[in-house]
């Protein structure tokens, strides 16, 4: 089955830096990643996704990226911003549904 | 409903009572799921639902944990003889297609479960 590792654990960078998210997954057969923003109290929401037939996906500030060589992806935020303080959560397949990286705490320094 | 609706938002109750939370999914999402949220963790399975399929019940904890979903609608997860270490936030996530192939997972905002 498949198994998602998430680092780092927290990540403090100061406003207006760049904040990276990495996770790596086991299941070569994957093809769908997600990834969820957790605010404080709050319940999980989707943010971005990426399929495996693409490298890169960007919205904004975020962006995807997905090394299927290597079986991993990351989420990169730029210039953050107060409001990007969260947990951050990956995912990757495994049947029917989606197994959970253990999470990021971006804490944006001011 | 415009999302997923969760009841209650926060229970306490003794240890050894019995406990029922419910979870209502957007109307016409097939697929429900049980997470379990400890205070600072991540997101723990419990149990998914699909349809009329069979549930996988793979990730209740143990025995005190059931939960059931008539056809695509209403969810209870029921917690018997509650302990200590059953405190944590439920949370249930539904979608239009399965998770696991693109289909995007809506939460509800859970339900803070507080063991005394």
């Amino acid at each position: 089955g498949e198994n998602v590792e998430q680092h780092p654990s927290t990540l403090s960078v100061q406003e207006g830096d760049s904040a990276v998210i990495k996770c790596t997954y086991s299941d070569s057969a994957s093809n769908y990643f997600p990834w969820y923003k957790q605010e404080l109290g709050k319940r999980p929401q989707l943010i971005i996704d990426i399929r495996s037939n693409v490298g890169e996906k960007k919205d904004q500030r975020i962006a995807v990226t997905l090394n299927k060589t290597a079986k991993h992806f990351s989420l990169h935020i730029t210039e953050t911003q107060p409001e990007d303080s969260a947990v951050y959560f990956c995912a990757a397949p495994s049947n029917y549904q989606l197994i959970w990286g253990a999470g990021t705490k971006l804490i944006i320094k001011p | 409903g415009a999302g997923v609706s969760q009841s209650p938002s926060n229970k306490v109750t003794e240890k050894g009572k019995d406990v029922e939370l419910r979870c209502d999914p957007i109307s016409g999402h097939t697929a429900l799921y049980w997470y379990r949220q400890r205070l600072g963790q991540g997101l723990e399975f419990l149990i998914y639902f699909q349809g009329n399929s069979a549930p996988d019940k793979s990730g209740l904890p143990s025995d005190r944990f059931s939960a059931e979903r008539t056809g695509e609608s209403v969810s209870t997860l029921t917690i018997q003889r509650t302990q200590q270490e059953d405190s944590a936030v439920y949370l249930c996530a539904s979608s239009l297609a399965l998770s696991g192939v693109g289909g995007e997972a809506f939460f509800g905002q859970g339900t803070r479960l507080t063991v005394v």
